[in-house]
């Protein structure tokens, strides 16, 4: 079955840090680019970061681009997003993306989320 | 950055209407759009890619218009599931943009 398995969502202190994870699996997870896109409570969707098949070039938005860092190890089809210095702000459920090469990259498929809570 | 524009953030319809959402980009990003579905406490789904191609397993009653700057999705006959968040994300660059969402609601 072709899915997203997220986990590592956890209640952080404002300036902490977290790594969460995305499992995938049914397709060859290599050939794809992958991405986060975040959606805080009761908002919309927001793109976080993108990064290539071959975890050579990522891509970010401005408002994390420096305290998050995307990554991906292909040997276990996972991918990563490390987030530093977090703030109330980053407060969200971070949805794991397989992303499709229009020019650049629209979704196919999405995991269920995990909640990233920031607070003090 | 180019911004997408949603209208109308919220509208309600009864079941067999016709329903026309609009997304705008503030600059043009050919036909390089999506369109999402997020029912209510799901996941995103995709729609619609490449302005108007509809992805494998959507309803047929979902179709997208437009290229340039405005771009439309149209619900030809709304069914009481497809009440929903829908919206939009241009990816002719980076950064990949959403638009603020449409709520569709049954009235």
């Amino acid at each position: 079955e072709v899915q997203l398995l997220e986990s590592g969502g956890d209640l952080v202190q404002p300036g902490g840090s977290l790594r969460i994870s995305c499992a995938a699996s049914g397709f060859t997870f290599n050939n794809y680019a992958m991405s986060w896109v975040r959606q805080a409570p009761g908002k919309g969707l927001e793109w976080v970061s993108t990064i290539r098949g071959g975890g050579d070039v990522a891509y970010y938005a401005d408002s994390v681009k420096g305290p998050f860092t995307i990554s991906r190890d292909n040997s276990k089809n996972t991918l990563y997003l490390q987030m530093n210095s977090l703030r109330v702000e980053d407060t969200a459920v971070y949805y794991c993306a397989k992303a499709i090469r229009g020019y650049y990259w629209y979704f196919d498929l999405w995991g269920r989320g995990t909640l990233v809570t920031v607070s003090s | 950055d180019i911004q997408m524009t949603q209208s109308p953030s919220s509208l309600s319809a009864s079941v067999g209407d016709r329903v026309t959402i609009t997304c705008r980009a503030s600059q043009g990003i050919n036909n390089y759009l999506g369109w999402y579905q997020q029912q209510p406490g799901k996941v995103p789904k995709l729609l619609i890619y490449a302005a108007s191609t509809v992805q494998s397993g959507v309803p047929s009653r979902f179709s997208g218009s437009g290229s340039g700057t405005d771009f439309t999705l149209t619900i030809s006959s709304l069914q009481p599931e497809d009440v929903a968040t829908y919206y939009c994300q241009k990816y002719d660059s980076v950064p990949l943009t959403f638009g603020g969402g449409t709520k569709v609601e049954i009235k």
